[in-house]
C-alpha cells in the first residue's frame, strides 16, 4: 500500500517568514496529493490539493509544487502569520481512493 | 455551505460495550470514509463505503468494526466489544470527486 513521509515532524518561524514543508510518497498510481490543516480539537480541512497532471499550484500565500519522477510533493507558505500556526498534513490518494496520510507538522508562527 | 455532520462530539464508555458513531455526509456525495485519530497522532484510514457496500478496509478494520447507511442519509460506524486502544477521535469523511470533507469528530473514550 501507500506509504507517506512527512518533514519536519515540528517547524518554527517568525511571522512573515517562509515555512515548507516536504513530503514522498511511494506509490506511483497515486495521482491526488492534498494538505490538510488541523486546529487543536478541530477537523483536519482541505487547504489546497494538486493533482498528478499538474507540477505547481497557487493560492494566494499558499503553494504545492508535485515531483512526480522523484516522487515528493511540498507545501509551501510565505508571510506567515500566527494563525498559520497549526498541525499540517500531507496526503495522497487515488482517485475516490482512502487518503494516505503523512505523520503531520506542527508549525509554529511567533509573532 | 454544506457540511459534514458527526454525533455525539464525545462519547465515554465501557470496556466492552457496544457504541455507534453517527454520520451526516453531504447529500450529493456517494463515497464515505471513516477515519480515525489517536491523540497526538495522524489520521488514519479505517474503511471506505460506496453504493451501499465496503469498498476498501485497513487492517484497523478488524471483525470489531461494522459500517452501515441505514437511510438515505445517515452513515454509522458501530464498534462491538470496545478496548482501551479504541479511544481516539474518529472523523467521517465524504466526497463526490476527490476533494474529502471531513466531519467535526466524535472523541470517544474508552474507560
Amino acid at each position: 500500500g501507500e506509504n507517506v513521509e512527512q518533514h519536519p515532524s515540528t517547524l518554527s518561524v517568525q511571522e512573515g517568514d517562509s515555512a515548507v514543508i516536504k513530503c514522498t510518497y511511494s506509490d506511483s498510481a497515486s495521482n491526488y496529493f492534498p494538505w490538510y490543516k488541523q486546529e487543536l480539537g478541530k477537523r483536519p480541512q482541505l487547504i489546497i490539493d494538486i493533482r498528478s497532471n499538474v507540477g505547481e499550484k497557487k493560492d494566494q500565500r499558499i503553494a504545492v509544487t508535485l515531483n512526480k519522477t522523484a516522487k515528493h510533493f511540498s507545501l509551501h507558505i510565505t508571510e506567515t502569520q500566527p494563525e498559520d500556526s497549526a498541525v499540517y498534513f500531507c496526503a495522497a490518494s487515488m482517485r475516490y481512493s482512502t487518503l494516505t496520510f503523512g505523520k503531520g507538522t506542527m508549525l509554529l508562527v511567533s509573532p | 455551505e454544506p457540511e459534514v455532520t458527526q454525533t455525539p462530539s464525545h462519547q465515554v464508555t465501557q470496556m466492552g460495550q457496544e457504541v455507534i458513531l453517527r454520520c451526516v455526509p453531504i447529500s450529493n456525495h456517494l463515497y464515505f470514509y471513516w477515519y480515525r485519530q489517536i491523540l497526538g497522532q495522524k489520521v488514519e484510514f479505517l474503511v471506505s463505503f460506496y453504493n451501499n457496500e465496503i469498498s476498501e478496509k485497513s487492517e484497523i478494520f478488524d471483525d470489531q468494526f461494522s459500517v452501515e447507511r441505514p437511510d438515505g442519509s445517515n452513515f454509522t460506524l458501530k464498534i462491538r466489544s470496545t478496548k482501551l486502544e479504541d479511544s481516539a477521535m474518529y472523523f467521517c469523511a465524504s466526497t463526490r470527486d476527490n476533494e474529502q470533507f471531513f466531519g467535526p469528530g466524535t472523541r470517544l473514550t474508552v474507560l
